[in-house]
């Protein structure tokens, strides 16, 4: 089956740092990759949606400028939180879209990043 | 990594009628939650169901947990061809999050 990878899995950095995380599609091609977070004990939240050769499209409430997507491959995308604060600390899970996307395309998910920022 | 089982893959169904999907897991879990993809656009969360819930509504939706046989299913009442997505589950073990292979579901109008 397809798989989704992510890197690094968990992270701990200080207070004013940058930190990227990398999703790889492993054995296919992604045009649409798509970020979350989650907070302890809450649900997933979008944060946005790579394209591959285009910017993300951040959902609103999401900092652009702080949350950084990069989609340089079609089957890479990275996020890179800068200057990292405690507020930041969440599990960040990534999941990329194999063929059409949407109902046609099949959705495979990351197993996710944990940061911790001291 | 697409951990749990999601049943059926695919569901075809008529404006009007009932959804229901099945989602399995196999560990303890904190709580399970249902997530719906619309076509082009990222998940969308639905509904949170705790370990010590057995079931839940909002508006057309109803999920049932049952701890006992490590499972959860998510009802659908009175279809629209606007619900048509595809369905996932995700079960919160505390360290995180995993997610089921979702249901594809198509209601015809």
């Amino acid at each position: 089956g397809a798989v989704v990878s992510q890197h690094p899995s968990w992270v701990i950095c200080k207070s004013g740092t940058s930190v990227k995380i990398e999703c790889r599609s492993l054995d296919f091609q992604a045009t649409t990759m798509f970020w979350y977070r989650q907070f302890p004990k809450q649900s997933l939240m979008l944060m946005a949606t790579s394209n591959e050769g285009s910017k993300a499209t951040y959902e609103q409430g999401v900092e652009k400028d702080k949350f950084l997507i990069n989609h340089a491959s079609l089957t890479l995308s990275t996020l890179t939180v800068t200057s990292a604060h405690p507020e930041d600390s969440s599990f960040y899970i990534c999941s990329a879209v194999r063929g059409a996307s949407g109902v046609d395309g099949e959705l495979f998910f990351g197993e996710g990043s944990r940061l911790t920022v001291l | 990594s697409q951990q749990g089982e999601e049943d059926p893959q695919a569901l075809s169904i008529q404006e009007g009628e009932n959804a229901t999907m099945n989602c399995s897991y196999k560990t303890s879990i904190n709580n399970l939650q249902w997530y719906r993809q619309n076509s082009g656009r990222g998940l969308v969360h639905l509904i949170l169901i705790r370990s010590n819930e057995r079931e839940k509504h909002s508006g057309r939706l109803r999920v049932t947990l049952d701890t006992s046989k490590k499972s959860s299913s998510l009802l659908i009442t009175a279809s629209r061809a606007a619900d048509t997505a595809s369905y996932f589950c995700a079960t919160d073990a505390g360290n995180m999050l995993t997610f089921g292979g979702g249901t594809r579901l198509m209601v015809k109008p």
